[in-house]
Protein backbone atom coordinates (compact mmCIF):
# COMPACT_ATOMS: atom_id res chain seq x y z
CA UNK A 1 0.00 0.00 0.00
CA UNK A 2 1.16 3.49 -1.15
CA UNK A 3 2.19 5.70 1.58
CA UNK A 4 3.33 9.40 1.06
CA UNK A 5 5.18 11.47 3.58
CA UNK A 6 6.17 14.72 3.46
CA UNK A 7 8.30 16.61 6.09
CA UNK A 8 8.65 19.19 7.35
CA UNK A 9 4.85 19.80 8.34
CA UNK A 10 5.40 23.50 8.33
CA UNK A 11 8.16 25.47 8.06
CA UNK A 12 8.49 30.06 8.15
CA UNK A 13 11.48 31.33 6.01
CA UNK A 14 12.56 34.63 5.67
CA UNK A 15 11.87 36.16 1.93
CA UNK A 16 15.23 35.32 -0.13
CA UNK A 17 15.68 32.01 1.39
CA UNK A 18 16.32 28.67 -0.74
CA UNK A 19 14.57 26.30 0.58
CA UNK A 20 13.63 22.60 -0.18
CA UNK A 21 10.40 20.36 0.66
CA UNK A 22 10.64 16.81 0.97
CA UNK A 23 8.15 14.41 -0.20
CA UNK A 24 8.92 10.53 0.26
CA UNK A 25 6.53 7.61 -0.47
CA UNK A 26 6.94 3.70 0.45
CA UNK A 27 6.10 2.21 -3.16
CA UNK A 28 8.44 2.62 -5.84
CA UNK A 29 6.62 1.45 -8.87
CA UNK A 30 4.97 4.52 -9.69
CA UNK A 31 3.72 6.18 -12.71
CA UNK A 32 4.43 9.80 -12.44
CA UNK A 33 4.65 12.07 -9.34
CA UNK A 34 3.01 15.86 -8.75
CA UNK A 35 3.61 18.68 -7.14
CA UNK A 36 0.58 21.30 -6.38
CA UNK A 37 0.07 24.28 -4.44
CA UNK A 38 -2.88 25.16 -2.47
CA UNK A 39 -3.60 28.25 -1.15
CA UNK A 40 -6.50 28.35 1.78
CA UNK A 41 -9.67 27.70 1.18
CA UNK A 42 -8.67 27.46 -2.81
CA UNK A 43 -8.03 24.73 -5.17
CA UNK A 44 -5.49 22.90 -6.00
CA UNK A 45 -2.29 24.98 -8.54
CA UNK A 46 -0.45 21.91 -10.55
CA UNK A 47 2.97 22.93 -10.01
CA UNK A 48 5.01 20.54 -12.01
CA UNK A 49 4.75 16.65 -13.03
CA UNK A 50 7.96 13.96 -12.90
CA UNK A 51 7.57 11.26 -15.15
CA UNK A 52 8.69 8.00 -13.57
CA UNK A 53 11.43 8.24 -16.25
CA UNK A 54 12.65 11.83 -15.66
CA UNK A 55 14.79 12.63 -12.73
CA UNK A 56 13.79 16.45 -12.60
CA UNK A 57 11.31 19.05 -14.15
CA UNK A 58 11.90 22.91 -13.67
CA UNK A 59 9.45 25.83 -13.89
CA UNK A 60 10.99 29.49 -13.18
CA UNK A 61 12.26 29.28 -9.26
CA UNK A 62 10.80 25.92 -8.91
CA UNK A 63 12.95 22.49 -9.34
CA UNK A 64 11.58 19.03 -8.42
CA UNK A 65 13.39 16.18 -8.52
CA UNK A 66 12.76 12.30 -8.45
CA UNK A 67 14.98 9.50 -7.30
CA UNK A 68 12.39 6.62 -7.43
CA UNK A 69 14.88 3.91 -5.71
CA UNK A 70 14.82 5.40 -2.50
CA UNK A 71 11.08 6.58 -2.62
CA UNK A 72 12.12 10.41 -2.77
CA UNK A 73 11.21 13.82 -4.41
CA UNK A 74 12.09 17.04 -3.04
CA UNK A 75 10.83 20.46 -4.31
CA UNK A 76 13.33 23.54 -4.25
CA UNK A 77 12.27 27.06 -4.39
CA UNK A 78 14.88 29.21 -5.02
CA UNK A 79 14.43 33.31 -3.87
CA UNK A 80 11.54 32.87 -1.67
CA UNK A 81 8.93 35.51 -1.74
CA UNK A 82 6.11 36.21 0.59
CA UNK A 83 3.78 34.98 -2.56
CA UNK A 84 5.20 31.46 -2.25
CA UNK A 85 3.20 31.22 1.37
CA UNK A 86 0.83 28.44 0.76
CA UNK A 87 0.74 24.62 1.26
CA UNK A 88 2.60 22.52 -0.60
CA UNK A 89 1.00 19.01 -1.51
CA UNK A 90 3.28 16.16 -3.09
CA UNK A 91 0.82 13.26 -5.40
CA UNK A 92 2.04 9.69 -6.31
CA UNK A 93 0.13 7.88 -9.19
CA UNK A 94 1.01 4.15 -9.16
CA UNK A 95 0.90 2.12 -12.08
CA UNK A 96 -1.30 -0.46 -12.66
CA UNK A 97 -3.84 1.36 -11.47
CA UNK A 98 -5.28 4.66 -11.43
CA UNK A 99 -5.43 6.05 -7.69
CA UNK A 100 -3.37 9.14 -7.18
CA UNK A 101 -1.84 9.32 -3.34
CA UNK A 102 -1.28 12.55 -1.56
CA UNK A 103 0.77 13.44 1.37
CA UNK A 104 -0.05 15.89 3.93
CA UNK A 105 1.37 19.03 2.85
CA UNK A 106 3.86 21.14 3.43
CA UNK A 107 2.55 24.37 5.08
CA UNK A 108 5.08 27.30 3.96
CA UNK A 109 5.12 30.91 5.82
CA UNK A 110 7.93 33.45 3.83
CA UNK A 111 8.02 36.10 6.12
CA UNK A 112 8.70 40.00 4.34
CA UNK B 1 -9.72 28.14 -22.13
CA UNK B 2 -11.50 27.89 -18.88
CA UNK B 3 -10.57 25.02 -16.57
CA UNK B 4 -11.89 22.99 -14.19
CA UNK B 5 -14.80 24.23 -13.66
CA UNK B 6 -16.98 23.15 -10.43
CA UNK B 7 -20.14 24.14 -8.89
CA UNK B 8 -21.96 24.89 -6.87
CA UNK B 9 -18.68 26.52 -4.79
CA UNK B 10 -20.42 26.53 -1.55
CA UNK B 11 -23.21 23.67 -0.22
CA UNK B 12 -25.43 23.82 2.98
CA UNK B 13 -27.37 20.30 3.55
CA UNK B 14 -29.72 19.58 6.41
CA UNK B 15 -28.40 15.97 7.67
CA UNK B 16 -30.64 12.89 5.56
CA UNK B 17 -30.28 15.67 2.40
CA UNK B 18 -29.25 14.97 -0.88
CA UNK B 19 -26.27 16.60 -2.09
CA UNK B 20 -25.25 16.63 -5.70
CA UNK B 21 -21.90 17.94 -6.79
CA UNK B 22 -20.79 19.16 -10.34
CA UNK B 23 -17.91 19.10 -12.36
CA UNK B 24 -16.96 20.04 -15.79
CA UNK B 25 -13.70 19.33 -17.04
CA UNK B 26 -10.99 21.40 -19.20
CA UNK B 27 -12.05 21.52 -22.62
CA UNK B 28 -11.05 18.04 -24.44
CA UNK B 29 -10.79 15.98 -21.33
CA UNK B 30 -12.57 12.85 -21.05
CA UNK B 31 -11.06 11.67 -17.46
CA UNK B 32 -11.93 13.24 -14.30
CA UNK B 33 -11.28 12.32 -10.51
CA UNK B 34 -12.95 13.19 -7.30
CA UNK B 35 -11.69 13.48 -4.18
CA UNK B 36 -12.25 14.69 -0.36
CA UNK B 37 -10.12 16.89 1.45
CA UNK B 38 -11.73 16.95 5.62
CA UNK B 39 -11.05 19.43 7.50
CA UNK B 40 -7.30 19.58 8.77
CA UNK B 41 -6.56 16.55 6.46
CA UNK B 42 -4.94 15.50 3.19
CA UNK B 43 -7.07 14.52 -0.28
CA UNK B 44 -8.58 11.42 -0.20
CA UNK B 45 -9.00 9.74 -3.42
CA UNK B 46 -12.51 8.98 -4.33
CA UNK B 47 -13.25 7.69 -7.64
CA UNK B 48 -11.47 8.14 -11.53
CA UNK B 49 -14.28 8.24 -14.47
CA UNK B 50 -13.58 7.92 -18.31
CA UNK B 51 -16.98 8.97 -20.16
CA UNK B 52 -19.66 6.63 -19.51
CA UNK B 53 -17.46 5.00 -17.86
CA UNK B 54 -16.17 4.20 -13.86
CA UNK B 55 -12.78 3.45 -14.24
CA UNK B 56 -11.78 2.90 -10.42
CA UNK B 57 -13.94 3.72 -7.46
CA UNK B 58 -11.86 1.95 -4.99
CA UNK B 59 -11.98 5.19 -2.80
CA UNK B 60 -15.38 5.77 -2.49
CA UNK B 61 -17.54 4.83 0.74
CA UNK B 62 -19.30 1.95 -0.18
CA UNK B 63 -23.03 3.31 0.82
CA UNK B 64 -24.77 6.53 -0.30
CA UNK B 65 -21.75 8.15 -2.56
CA UNK B 66 -22.24 7.84 -6.58
CA UNK B 67 -20.57 8.76 -9.12
CA UNK B 68 -21.01 9.32 -13.16
CA UNK B 69 -19.87 11.18 -16.15
CA UNK B 70 -22.15 11.03 -19.16
CA UNK B 71 -21.37 11.21 -22.68
CA UNK B 72 -22.88 15.05 -22.40
CA UNK B 73 -22.79 16.90 -19.61
CA UNK B 74 -20.51 17.21 -16.27
CA UNK B 75 -19.43 15.02 -13.73
CA UNK B 76 -21.91 14.19 -11.19
CA UNK B 77 -20.85 13.20 -7.88
CA UNK B 78 -23.81 12.43 -6.02
CA UNK B 79 -24.24 12.38 -1.56
CA UNK B 80 -27.34 10.92 -0.47
CA UNK B 81 -28.86 11.12 2.97
CA UNK B 82 -25.78 12.82 3.86
CA UNK B 83 -24.80 13.17 7.70
CA UNK B 84 -22.27 15.28 9.45
CA UNK B 85 -19.14 13.87 8.75
CA UNK B 86 -19.58 14.03 4.74
CA UNK B 87 -18.73 17.79 5.42
CA UNK B 88 -15.72 18.40 3.43
CA UNK B 89 -14.19 20.10 0.37
CA UNK B 90 -14.85 18.39 -2.91
CA UNK B 91 -12.19 18.51 -5.26
CA UNK B 92 -12.56 17.20 -9.19
CA UNK B 93 -9.49 17.20 -11.62
CA UNK B 94 -8.96 16.23 -14.78
CA UNK B 95 -6.62 15.55 -17.11
CA UNK B 96 -6.34 14.44 -21.20
CA UNK B 97 -4.68 10.41 -20.30
CA UNK B 98 -3.34 10.10 -23.87
CA UNK B 99 -0.32 8.40 -24.15
CA UNK B 100 2.79 9.32 -21.50
CA UNK B 101 4.06 12.27 -20.60
CA UNK B 102 2.60 15.60 -19.75
CA UNK B 103 -0.67 14.05 -21.10
CA UNK B 104 -1.60 12.53 -17.32
CA UNK B 105 -0.93 15.52 -15.41
CA UNK B 106 -4.02 16.56 -13.15
CA UNK B 107 -5.94 19.79 -13.23
CA UNK B 108 -8.01 20.74 -10.47
CA UNK B 109 -11.06 22.62 -10.05
CA UNK B 110 -11.63 25.10 -7.19
CA UNK B 111 -13.65 22.79 -5.31
CA UNK B 112 -17.03 22.42 -3.59
CA UNK B 113 -17.20 23.03 0.04
CA UNK B 114 -20.56 21.21 1.48
CA UNK B 115 -21.38 21.90 5.24
CA UNK B 116 -24.30 19.25 6.65
CA UNK B 117 -25.99 21.05 9.35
Amino acid sequence: KQEVTQIPAALSVPEGENLVLNCSFTDSAIYNLQWFRQDPGKGLTSLLLIQSSQREQTSGRLNASLDKSSGRSTLYIAASQPGDSATYLCAVRNTGGFKTIFGAGTRLFVKA
Amino acid sequence: NAGVMQNPRHLVRRRGQEARLRCSPMKGHSHVYWYRQLPEEGLKFMVYLQKENIIDESGMPKERFSAEFPKEGPSILRIQQVVRGDSAAYFCASSLEQGIGTYNEQFFGPGTRLTVL
